[in-house]
């Protein structure tokens, strides 16, 4: 089974407006930790976000918000008054097993976002 | 600070030959983790170095290795290249806090002909 779930290959939005990026994880871990990265067409991964799965508020950073469902596992990211900037993949991951020292990052297969004037 | 920096940016081998790439993390930071990403396959975990010791690996070939310096710099090698290994090499370094977040670098472009 797949441990991360990005339903949406590509998305279209307006500029200014809102838009959410789907997430779905599996884990029987009780303690995990999921970011968002955006990836440009440059290549680097730059992280946005990050919920642990012990926060009871859903996290935000500036205009990225994350809406976490846990009981749906589910963690979606939603991009406030977007721009054109924002056109880009976005990738959904996880760590399992936090504070274990396993370190490694399980991505899904993320999303096109274009961004349209 | 400086973020993460990977060298080469890009690289064009052919079957057969060996490939290393270098990754130096942010300062300060003392674990490093490579990734391998694909059309096909997408973002794959290869393996993570901490105090110069790999503390976890994905499921790849004994062709890829790598190791980790005692500045915290990290080299991977990829020897006996196959037209699949063409893909971006990215390297992130962890944060020293409870999030351990991963910062990565630019990536390498590696094209195996």
């Amino acid at each position: 089974a797949q441990k991360i779930t990005q339903t949406q290959p590509g998305m279209f939005v307006q500029e200014k407006e809102a838009v959410t990026l789907d997430c779905t994880y599996d884990t029987s871990d009780q303690s995990y930790g999921l970011f968002w990265y955006k990836q440009p067409s440059s290549g680097e991964m730059i992280f946005l976000i990050y919920q642990g799965s012990y926060d009871e508020q859903n996290a935000t950073e500036g205009r990225y918000s994350l809406n976490f469902q846990k009981a749906r596992k589910s963690a979606n990211l939603v991009i406030s008054a977007s721009q054109l900037g924002d056109s880009a993949m976005y990738f959904c991951a996880m760590r399992e097993g936090m504070g274990t020292g396993r370190r490694a990052l399980t991505f899904g297969s993320g999303t096109r976002l274009q961004v349209q004037p | 600070k400086a973020g993460v920096t990977q060298t080469p940016r890009y690289l064009i081998k052919t079957r057969g030959q060996q490939v290393t790439l270098s990754c130096s993390p942010i300062s300060g930071h003392r674990s490093v983790s490579w990734y391998q990403q694909t059309p096909g396959q997408g973002l794959q975990f290869l393996f993570e170095y901490f105090s110069e010791t790999q503390r976890n690996k994905g499921n790849f070939p004994g062709r890829f290795s790598g190791r980790q310096f005692s500045n915290s710099r990290s080299e991977m090698n990829v020897s006996t290249l196959e037209l699949g290994d063409s893909a971006l090499y990215l390297c992130a370094s962890n944060e020293r806090d409870h999030r351990e977040t991963q910062y990565f670098g630019p990536g390498t472009r590696l094209l195996v002909l």
